[in-house]
Order: C-alpha cells, then structure tokens, then sequence
C-alpha cells in the first residue's frame, strides 16, 4: 500500500516558483504507475495538474504547461513539482496522486499541503 | 468553469436513493469508459468510490454504482446514510491533450 507526503514553502510572494516534492514509501516510485500532481483551491474543485511517468514522460494540464515541470528521482523514491510565475490563483491544497493510466483510478492520495500566494 | 457538469447539490433522506449527473462531451465521457468518481470530507483527500465508469475498488459498498449513457455518467448512491454527506467529484479521461477533467463537485446532503 503506497503513503505518499508532499512537502515544500506554505507560502509564496507573487511571481515566484512553488516546488513540491511527493516522497513515496511502501512501494517503488519505478512501478507502473502515472505520478500526478492535482490542486484544490480553498473551497472550490479539483484540478489536474499533471503527471509523470515512471520512465519519465509527461503529461501537462494545457492551461497550466507553460509554467509547469512534474519530475521524478528514483534515486530517493520521490517526484516533484515546480509551478512558475505563481500568482494568488494559484493558492490550494496540492496532492501527490498516482493513477494507474488514463487516469482510471487514483487509489492513494497525499494528506495535501496548502500553498498560500500572497504579498 | 469545470469541463464536466454537475449538479451543485444534491439530498435524500436516509435510507433514500440520490443520483449525481456528471455531462461531458464526445471528447471525454462520451468516448472514454474511464469515468471515476471521489467522494470527500471536509479536510480530508479524496477517495475513490467508482472507476471505469460503474467499478467499485474493494472495500467500496455496494450502495455506490456508476453507470454511463451517452456524454453523461452518474453516480447513484442507494440506501443514504449520515455518513454518505460529503462532496463528489467526477472525473474522466480526455485524450492524449486535454487528458484529464474533473467535474465542479456536488454537495451531497442526508437530510
């Protein structure tokens, strides 16, 4: 059964770059899984955000690509995101969320970690 | 705007019936049988209640079915209990650009 944990800054200044990083434990982050990234601004939906393949393809929202990069370390169990020129918009709740392709399922979610924009 | 459509709420007494309508487009729900469903609690990470459009993972009671027609899936939730208040979101594969929308979600309430 796969725990995931996201960590990284709870808060950021308008333009700068949100990083996150997702370590996974009991399992192998080289398994067959699609490593994605999905928001949830405060009291609103969800919202896919991307997500990377074990053999380290990608797969991007459109109207988030432009500023997006979703990458995975096998090394240290762990996949990261990093969000550019982030504005308040961009403030919500982050999960780490692997699916098992075409996005079908989503059996293990992070706990979540609440990035705040703000000045 | 979410790219799937749901009712914003939904109630029942318990131990009644409450269907949840999720409508897309020929690009996503109407052409892929990737359609899941999350249900969540205040606070909580979602979970996973239905995927390929009417499965249920383990553990999942069978008072939770999906079902499909056409652009539209649903979501029926038979036998309403207290614990069953929460909110649910759909969501489906889009193909190899858009790939993933979710729904907007949908305030399910045990009278």
């Amino acid at each position: 059964q796969l725990q995931l944990q996201e960590s990284g800054p709870g808060l950021l200044k308008p333009s700068e770059t949100l990083s996150l990083v997702c370590t996974v434990s009991g399992g192998s982050i080289s398994s067959t899984y699609y490593w994605g990234w999905i928001r949830q601004p405060p009291g609103k939906g969800l919202e896919w955000i991307g997500s990377v393949s074990y053999y380290g393809n990608t797969y991007y929202n459109p109207s988030l690509m432009s500023r997006v990069t979703i990458s995975i370390d096998m090394s240290t169990n762990q996949y990261s995101l990093r969000l550019t020129s982030v504005t308040a918009a961009d403030t919500a709740v982050y999960y780490c969320a692997p699916d098992t392709g075409y996005i079908r399922r989503i059996d293990y979610w992070g706990q979540g970690t609440l990035v705040t924009v703000s000045s | 705007q979410s790219a799937l459509t749901q009712p914003r709420s939904v109630s029942g007494s318990p131990g009644q019936s409450v269907t949840i309508s999720c409508t897309g487009t020929s690009s996503d729900v109407g052409t892929y049988n990737y359609v899941s469903w999350y249900q969540q609690h205040p606070g909580k990470a979602p979970k996973l209640m239905i995927y390929d459009v009417s499965e249920r993972p383990s553990g999942v009671p069978d008072r939770f079915s999906g079902s499909k027609s056409g652009n539209t899936a649903s979501l029926t939730i038979s036998g309403l209990q207290a614990d069953d208040e929460a909110d649910y979101y759909c969501c489906s594969y889009a193909g190899s650009y858009t790939h993933v929308v979710f729904g907007g979600g949908t305030k399910v309430t045990v009278l």
